[in-house]
């Protein structure tokens, strides 16, 4: 299987900051990188596909970056709504698997 | 727009079978090009793919599982399935239902049920 390992497990940060995380899988998956955002008790919402396509609908203040085998998405001006837990999941081959995800936290 | 929908018990014995479906409207589970596939998360864990299953019946599944899980698609009533059999604690988890969509080659998960907590206890 590939591992999807994201850093860090948990951030706290203010609003108006800009914020950083990343995704490193253990092999080479091209582009094949998709991120998520999960609010408590929600599934989780499709923010980045093919690690630097915004999805539909998903503000431009999210983008995402990286190929290979270092990826890394970027919020810019956080606003309360912004603050949940961040997936990443690589969709190169079965089993897809998903990093142990990021919990932003209001500072 | 597409919208998925988990339905199932809530509370199954260990040792027996978890059985639930999900119910896909706003759009055809025989349209092509996506796969509907199963997601789970043990509680306050990360995400775990379960498996997926194209209309045509086609089905794949995690190698951690795949002894023990079955999907199957009715595509008469739009409705895609899970059963996980000799369930255990372990299994215990909120269950979602997701359409994996995009393009031929890169794909992700569009769409997402709202989940729907298994617990196994006796």
């Amino acid at each position: 299987d590939i591992e999807v390992t994201q850093s860090p497990s948990s951030l706290s940060a203010s609003v108006g900051d800009r914020v950083t995380i990343t995704c490193r899988a253990s092999q080479s998956i091209g582009t094949y990188l998709n991120w998520y955002q999960q609010k408590p008790g929600k599934a989780p919402k499709l923010l980045i596909y093919s690690a630097s396509s915004l999805q539909s609908g998903v503000p431009s203040k999210f983008s995402g970056s990286g190929s290979g085998t270092d990826f890394t998405l970027a919020i810019s001006s956080l606003q309360p709504e912004d603050f949940a837990t961040y997936y990443c999941q690589q969709s190169y081959v079965i089993p897809y698997t998903f990093g142990q995800g990021t919990k932003l936290e209001i500072k | 727009q597409v919208q998925l929908q988990e339905s199932g018990p809530g509370l199954v014995k260990p040792s027996e079978t978890l059985s639930l479906t999900c119910s896909v409207s706003g759009g055809s589970i025989s349209s092509g090009g996506n796969y509907w596939s199963w997601i789970r998360q043990h509680p306050g864990k990360g995400l775990e793919w379960i498996g997926h299953i194209y209309y045509s019946g086609s089905a794949s599944y995690n190698p951690s599982l795949r002894s023990r899980v079955t999907i199957s698609v009715d595509t008469s009533k739009n409705q895609f399935s899970l059963e996980l059999t000799s369930v255990t604690a372990a299994d215990t988890a909120v269950y979602f239902c997701a359409r994996w969509g995009g393009g031929y080659s890169s794909k992700w998960y569009d769409y997402w049920g709202q989940g729907s907590l298994v617990i196994v206890s006796s």
